[in-house]
């Protein structure tokens, strides 16, 4: 059974950097049958979701985000990894990570991408940006 | 980006009601949508998918209907652990999108 868990600093000062890292558990980051994902949740109200990753390295960010934002993966340590530059108390949150299912079938010389709702999520990390 | 109006934001119920959440979209998603459960300190977990299929283990209590901009989560005989958030979210189209949730309150 397949399994994320986040670590990385519960304390960032303002205008630092956040990393986090999300580690993989009873599967392969490399099965390329999933993207990667980050959410996140401040205090008390909902869920944003930041970005994702493929295998591949490929990956797409929230346009909110964007400027600010570094997803990687390191498929030898079945591990991905969030970055998040020039923080603010705004950005005090708990942090998952979530898997999503892909199937991409190509029909025609096309690529049709199937998706099915993030399955499997980490237990979160919290984290506070104060000084 | 689409944006997702989810209502109501609070609902509070008893033990055996009939529940129902709405979620309107900017936009057509076809079916792309999944509902989530969270309780307080915990990650969401996966209801629904597909705006109607249940997740594997998820009870039959739970269901989704809808397509295009309008869909709806009822719970049809609300127990005591459903009192959670419930968030509806598309992945129609990136970036991913969620609702602003609904906290289910015990009456």
């Amino acid at each position: 059974q397949v399994q994320l868990q986040e670590s990385g600093p519960g304390l960032v000062k303002p205008s630092q950097t956040l990393s986090l890292t999300c580690t993989v558990s009873g599967g392969s980051i490399s099965s390329g049958d999933y993207y990667w994902s980050w959410i996140r949740q401040p205090p008390g109200k909902g869920l944003e979701w930041i970005g994702y990753i493929y295998y591949s390295g490929s990956t797409y960010y929230n346009p909110s985000l964007k400027s600010r934002v570094t997803i990687s993966v390191d498929t030898s340590k079945n591990q991905f990894s969030l970055k998040l530059s020039s923080v603010t108390a705004a950005d005090t949150a708990v942090y998952y990570c979530a898997r999503e299912p892909i199937v991409v079938v190509t029909y025609n010389r096309h690529r049709h991408y199937y998706y099915y709702g993030m399955d499997v999520w980490g237990q979160g990390t919290t984290v506070t940006v104060s000084s | 980006v689409i944006w997702m109006t989810q209502s109501p934001s609070l609902l509070s119920a008893s033990t055996g009601d009939r529940v129902t959440i709405s979620c309107r979209m900017s936009q057509g998603i076809s079916s792309y949508l999944a509902w989530y459960q969270q309780k307080p300190g915990k990650a969401p977990e996966l209801l629904i998918y597909a705006a109607s299929t249940l997740q594997s283990g998820v009870p039959s209590r739970f269901s989704g209907s809808g397509s295009g901009t309008d869909f709806t989560l009822t719970i049809s005989c609300l127990q005591s652990e459903d009192f959670a958030t419930y968030y509806c979210q598309q992945y129609y189209s990136f970036p991913r999108t969620f609702g602003g949730g609904t906290k289910v309150e015990i009456k």
